[in-house]
């Protein structure tokens, strides 16, 4: 059974620190790990893609992947309150579909 | 990112009535298209997965014959809810998938439709 894992949350962070954002994930041969936005009423908006291990910075921004450890995290730095937002961790297998997580809901307190 | 569209992007109807919702990539060619369900404060879930020219795969527990899926072109899916119920009210958001340059695939949303069945 393949599974995404995330904290719920909500996670609140005051304007201006750092959020970070955790997911784990069950099969260890996934190949591509997405980070979509989701704005209360809206559809996702994918935010980030990483496919090797590492850091990938794009912005504010920044995915890690730790494949060994089978995790996945989203800093986003001198956060924002328009990045107020719930967080979706998804990841492929292959060329199959999306598993998302059930995603991460971020405050940030002005 | 690749932009996709979806219209209408809420409808109201009365129960027994079906409802037809269109999907668009806009500027690009796709493949496969997906259909996602979200019940308020739950996550996304996938309906089913649409390919161009061939029947829909329809994940388990979603009646086929009630979400009527076509993929007649490379840039548009149609989702139709046939005798809606108000069980049925729901967001209905439509995916594209994408290969980058790299050869990556990436799915990027349509803005959703916001079905009521009154």
């Amino acid at each position: 059974q393949k599974e995404v894992e995330q904290n719920s949350g909500p996670l609140s962070v005051p304007e201006g620190a750092i959020a970070s954002l955790n997911c784990t994930y069950s099969d260890r041969v996934s190949q591509s790990f997405f980070w979509y936005r989701q704005y209360s009423g809206k559809s996702p908006e994918l935010i980030m893609s990483i496919y090797s291990n590492g850091d990938k910075e794009d912005g504010r921004f920044t995915a890690q992947l730790n494949k060994a450890s089978q995790y996945v995290s989203l800093l986003i730095r001198d956060s924002q309150p328009s990045d107020s937002a719930t967080y979706l961790c998804a990841v492929s297998w292959g060329a199959n579909n999306l598993f998302f997580g059930t995603g991460t809901r971020l405050t940030v307190i002005p | 990112g690749a932009v996709v569209s979806q219209h209408p992007s809420w409808v109201i109807c009365k129960s027994g009535t079906s409802v037809k919702i269109e999907c668009r990539s806009l500027d690009f060619q796709a493949t496969t298209m997906f259909w996602y369900r979200q019940f308020p404060k739950q996550s996304l879930m996938l309906m089913a997965t649409s390919n161009e020219g061939s029947k829909a795969t329809y994940e388990q527990g979603v009646e086929k014959d009630k979400f009527l899926i076509n993929h007649a072109s490379l840039t548009l899916s149609t989702l139709t809810v046939t005798s809606a119920h108000p069980e049925d009210s729901s967001f209905y958001i439509c995916s594209a998938r994408i290969r980058t340059q790299r050869g990556l695939d990436e799915q990027f949303f349509g803005p959703g439709t916001r079905l009521t069945v009154l």
